[in-house]
């Protein structure tokens, strides 16, 4: 059974850079296609990015490119998102979500989410 | 990238059947998938390939894809169903959602 825990809720002025983490067990990190998906307050689910096994890349959704890192360091299981230059906008719930196999597929596993909130 | 298209809100009765609909045309290539998501909760993948159900979902869960909609069923509605529902597809390499329906059971 797959686990995907992430760290805790952060605060951030505007300007700052926020990093958010993904522990996985259950699978190791590369046997899943890892993405991150937010949901700002009063709106949908938003994807951000992740590994596109089909490519073999990382691939960003074009709203946040220039802003966003997509990280794992496989010895530990571990990704990672980070996303520069906040802004009040981006105060949201962060998602890691993630599927197994060499095709695009469903998000079947979901982390239970990291508040980043922005404010001054 | 492309659009998919859902109602903001659907109403249903308990013990009557929901239908959700998610319009965008890359359906005729691409397969739909379905996730719940509840106040304070995650996600969770209700349909998968257009019309399969991962183990654990209940049985009035079901999906269709006809053209360029895609359709969310569920049968018998509980209380319980009482949620926002979202589509995704693929556009190639990247993600796309719909953007949402909340489910209301009065």
């Amino acid at each position: 059974q797959v686990q995907q825990v992430q760290s805790g809720a952060e605060v951030r002025k505007p300007g700052a850079s926020v990093k958010v983490s993904c522990k996985v067990s259950g699978y190791t990190l590369t046997e899943l296609s890892m993405h991150w998906v937010r949901r700002s307050p009063g709106k949908g689910l938003e994807w951000m990015g992740g590994f596109d096994p089909e490519d073999g890349e990382t691939i960003y959704a074009q709203k946040f490119q220039g802003r966003v890192t997509m990280t794992e360091d496989t010895s530990i299981d571990t990704a990672y998102m980070e996303l520069s230059s906040l802004r009040s906008e981006d105060t949201a719930v962060y998602y890691c979500a993630s599927f197994h196999g060499p095709i695009r597929f469903s998000f079947e596993y979901w982390g239970q989410g990291t508040l980043v909130t922005v404010s001054s | 990238s492309f659009d998919l298209t859902q109602p903001p809100s659907v109403s249903v009765s308990p013990g009557q059947t929901a239908t959700i609909t998610c319009s965008g045309d890359k359906f005729d290539d691409e397969y739909a998938f379905w996730y719940q998501q509840k106040p304070g909760q995650s996600p969770v993948l209700v349909i998968y390939q257009d019309t399969k159900r991962p183990s654990g979902i209940p049985e009035r869960f079901s999906g269709s894809n006809s053209g360029n909609t895609a359709t969310l069923t569920i049968s018998g509605t509980l209380a319980m169903d009482e949620a926002d529902y979202y589509c995704q597809a693929w556009d190639r390499s990247t993600v796309v959602f719909g953007g949402g329906t909340k489910l209301t059971v009065l």
